[in-house]
C-alpha cells in the first residue's frame, strides 16, 4: 500500500530555513499532484504549494516568495524549503498526495520555530 | 481566520445522527466541489467524503454530504463513539488557485 513518509528539522531559530522532505513508498509520483500542507492552531490548515505530474508548481501567494517546492524523481520524493522563519511558521506541516478521491497524507512533523 | 466557516464544536448522543456545516462563497464551494476529512489527535486528516457526497472506499455508509450554493453539510448518522474526532471541510479556491479549508469541527459523542 502506498505510503508517504515525511522528515526534516523540527526546531528552527527565526529566520533560519525549514527544510522537509516527503518520500513516496510503494507508489510513483505520476499521475497525481503532490501538496504540502500545515496546520496551526490558529489559521488552522493552510495550502504552502504543490506540484504535478507535468512538474508545474504552485505556491500560496502567502508562501510564494519564501517557499520552494522541489522533486527528485529518482529517489521518489519531494522537498519544501521555507526561507527566514518566524513563530508563525511554527505548525505541524504535511506532505498530502491529491486529487480526490486518491487524497494522502504523511504522518505530519512538527516544526518549531524559537530563539 | 479560515476561508470555510465551520462550527468549532458539535454533540450527540450515540446512535444519533449529527450535521457539520460548512460555509464559504462562490469562488471555492459555490463553483467547486467539497472534501471533507476526518482528524484524530496527533494523526493526519483522513478523507471521508470527496467531489460533494461521494464516500471513499472503506468509509463507513454512516457518512453523507450534502452541498446548496456556497455551503455544505456532513452528516453521520448511527453515532458511535469512534466517530469523535474534528472534522474538516475543503475545496478549491479560484482566487487562490488552490484548496482552502473550515477551521475544523470538534464531533462530541456523548
Amino acid at each position: 500500500q502506498v505510503q508517504l513518509h515525511q522528515w526534516g528539522a523540527g526546531l528552527l531559530k527565526p529566520s533560519e530555513t525549514l527544510s522537509l522532505t516527503c518520500v513516496v513508498y510503494n507508489g510513483s509520483l505520476s499521475g497525481y499532484y503532490w501538496s504540502w500542507i500545515r496546520q496551526t492552531p490558529g489559521k488552522g490548515l493552510e495550502w504552502i504549494g504543490d506540484f504535478n505530474h507535468s512538474g508545474d508548481t504552485d505556491y500560496n501567494p502567502s508562501f510564494k516568495s519564501r517557499a520552494t517546492i522541489s522533486v527528485d524523481t529518482s529517489k521518489n520524493q519531494f522537498s519544501l524549503k521555507l526561507r527566514s522563519v518566524t513563530a508563525a511558521d511554527t505548525a505541524v506541516y504535511y506532505c498530502a498526495r491529491g486529487p480526490e478521491p486518491d487524497s494522502l497524507w504523511g504522518q505530519g512533523t512538527l516544526v518549531t520555530v524559537s530563539s | 481566520q479560515s476561508v470555510l466557516t465551520q462550527p468549532p464544536s458539535v454533540s450527540e448522543a450515540p446512535s444519533q445522527r449529527v450535521t457539520i456545516s460548512c460555509s464559504g462563497s462562490r469562488s471555492n464551494i459555490g463553483d467547486n466541489v467539497v472534501n471533507w476529512y476526518q482528524q484524530f489527535p496527533g494523526k493526519a486528516p483522513k478523507l471521508v467524503i470527496y467531489f460533494d457526497n461521494l464516500l471513499p472506499s472503506g468509509v463507513s455508509d454512516r457518512f453523507s454530504g450534502s452541498k446548496s450554493g456556497n455551503s455544505a453539510s456532513l452528516a453521520i448518522s448511527g453515532l458511535q463513539s469512534e466517530d469523535e474526532a474534528d472534522y474538516y471541510c475543503a475545496a478549491w479556491d479560484d482566487s487562490l488557485n488552490g484548496p482552502v479549508f473550515g477551521g475544523g469541527t470538534k464531533l462530541t459523542v456523548l
